[in-house]
């Protein structure tokens, strides 16, 4: 099985940074998916890592390390739209995706 | 249409009655997906479709739930003797491609069923 761990909720404020990590452990990993879901909102998709390294793409940025696990999505220069949920998934072997519980981020003003 | 939609959007039933929830993926896409999602966690696998072909039920909960694609588009979940335990949002996804491969995949609005 697969076990997906992060944050149940962070704060911000707008303009700040944040930083959302997410631990996996997982047999024949093949890849690891970031979603936004604003509330009664469908996930939309932000980001895709299977290499390690940083993936930029405008304020937003995921880093995976395979070796140890590990992955964050960074947002920049946030913003009042940022308050979402983010979700964590992970793709094993030829599978489905499975996604961690989600990190609530509240942005402030 | 342009994304995946999903119908009803809403769903009340009382304890002991059958549901159907109607997806309809992005026109094309081989795969097709449904999660189930409770209040304040990520959603969970239920089942998967390439074309017409249920591929993986492993994720239903029971022998209530049923889901179906006859013709490699539309797709329909179907829940038997609801309970209350079955109050979710149960999200629909769709991808291009096969499970095999990079598998983006795009999510519909989603039904929210209450179980009364």
């Amino acid at each position: 099985g697969q076990n997906i761990d992060q944050p149940t909720e962070m704060t911000a404020t707008e303009g700040a940074i944040v930083q959302i990590n997410c631990t996996y452990q997982t047999s024949g990993f093949n890849g690891l998916f970031w979603y936004q879901q604003h509330a009664g909102e469908a996930p939309t998709f932000l980001s895709y890592n299977v290499l390690d390294g940083l993936e930029e793409k405008g304020r937003f940025s995921s880093f995976l390390s395979r070796s140890k696990g590990y992955s964050y999505l960074l947002l920049k220069e946030l913003q009042m739209k940022d308050s979402a949920s983010y979700l964590c998934a992970v793709k094993a072997g030829y599978s489905t995706l499975t996604f961690g519980k989600g990190t609530m981020l509240l942005v402030s003003p | 249409g342009a994304g995946v939609s999903q119908s009803p959007r809403y769903k009340v039933a009382k304890r002991g009655q059958d549901v159907a929830l109607r997806c309809d993926p992005i026109s094309g896409h081989v795969s097709l997906f449904w999660y189930q999602q409770a209040l304040g966690q990520g959603p969970e696998f239920l089942t998967y479709f390439q074309n017409e072909a249920q591929l993986d039920k492993s994720g239903l909960p029971s022998d209530r739930f049923f889901a179906e694609r006859p013709e490699g588009s539309v797709s329909t979940l179907k829940i038997q003797r609801t309970q209350q335990e079955d109050s979710a949002v149960y999200l629909c996804a769709s991808s291009p491609e096969s499970v095999g491969s990079y598998n983006e995949q795009f999510f519909g609005p989603g039904t929210r069923l209450t179980v009364l």
